[in-house]
């Protein structure tokens, strides 16, 4: 009945090693986003897709990359990890771009990355 | 800058007492209100959420009052129950479709029996 779901729930990578994090939803919504949270702090928005629109936050790094290559997947990409990525990286979909009744996020469990 | 607080960072209740976690914002232009709840290895998952164009909005034993002027928004639990012991997280998002949500960084339940 998962409807977001993560893989893997953990990932150990090496520090300047290409990393890749995988979501895939079975709710068909428009909108996949990623996350990154560490540990006591809010969750971050990293990006989101509206189908094949890419939005990417201000302030989130070049590091960080993110394909769609249809409705129901999303990969995030960590292109060369540093000892600062290491988080929680959240996925979470929404029917539409506007948050209100009916259009709340919906999460996966998260992927704990871990850079050494 | 947060605009998003939640000041308390855990919260202890006794079961079936009520539950008051508490929550501050900013930003004047968000106007959608939403509250997470987050189960340890789990993702958050949606609890209850409340329009600007309100003050109160109750779901079951969940109620969440917003104070616009105040810019403060509460959600209650009662009574609380041992299952409620999580993190709840407090939302906010502006009126343009292309808004995002802002979180806080939680608040820590413990539900002592």
């Amino acid at each position: 009945d998962a409807m977001v779901i993560q893989n893997p729930r953990y990932q150990v990578t090496q520090f300047g090693k290409p990393v890749t994090l995988s979501c895939s939803q079975t709710l068909n919504h428009n909108v996949m986003y990623w996350y990154q949270q560490k540990s006591s702090q809010a969750p971050k928005l990293l990006f989101h897709y509206y189908d094949k629109d890419f939005n990417n936050e201000a302030d989130t790094p070049d590091n960080f990359q993110s394909r769609r290559p249809n409705t129901s997947f999303c990969f995030l990409d960590i292109r060369s990890p540093g000892l600062g990525d290491a988080a929680m990286y959240l996925c979470a979909t929404s029917r539409d771009l506007w948050i209100g009744s009916g259009s709340e996020q919906y999460f996966g469990p998260g992927t704990r990355l871990t850079v050494t | 800058d947060q605009q998003v607080k939640q000041n308390s960072p855990s919260l202890s209740v006794q079961e079936g007492r009520i539950s008051i976690l508490n929550c501050d914002y900013t930003n004047s232009m968000f106007d959608y209100f939403l509250w997470y709840k987050k189960y340890p290895a789990e993702g958050p998952t949606f609890l209850i959420s409340i329009s600007s164009i309100k003050d109160k909005n109750e779901d079951g034993r969940f109620t969440v009052f917003l104070n616009k002027s105040a810019k403060h928004l509460s959600l209650h639990i009662v009574p609380s129950q041992p299952g409620d012991s999580a993190v709840y997280f407090c939302a906010a998002s502006g009126g343009d479709r292309d808004d995002k949500i802002i979180f806080g960084k939680g608040t820590r339940l413990h539900i002592l029996p």
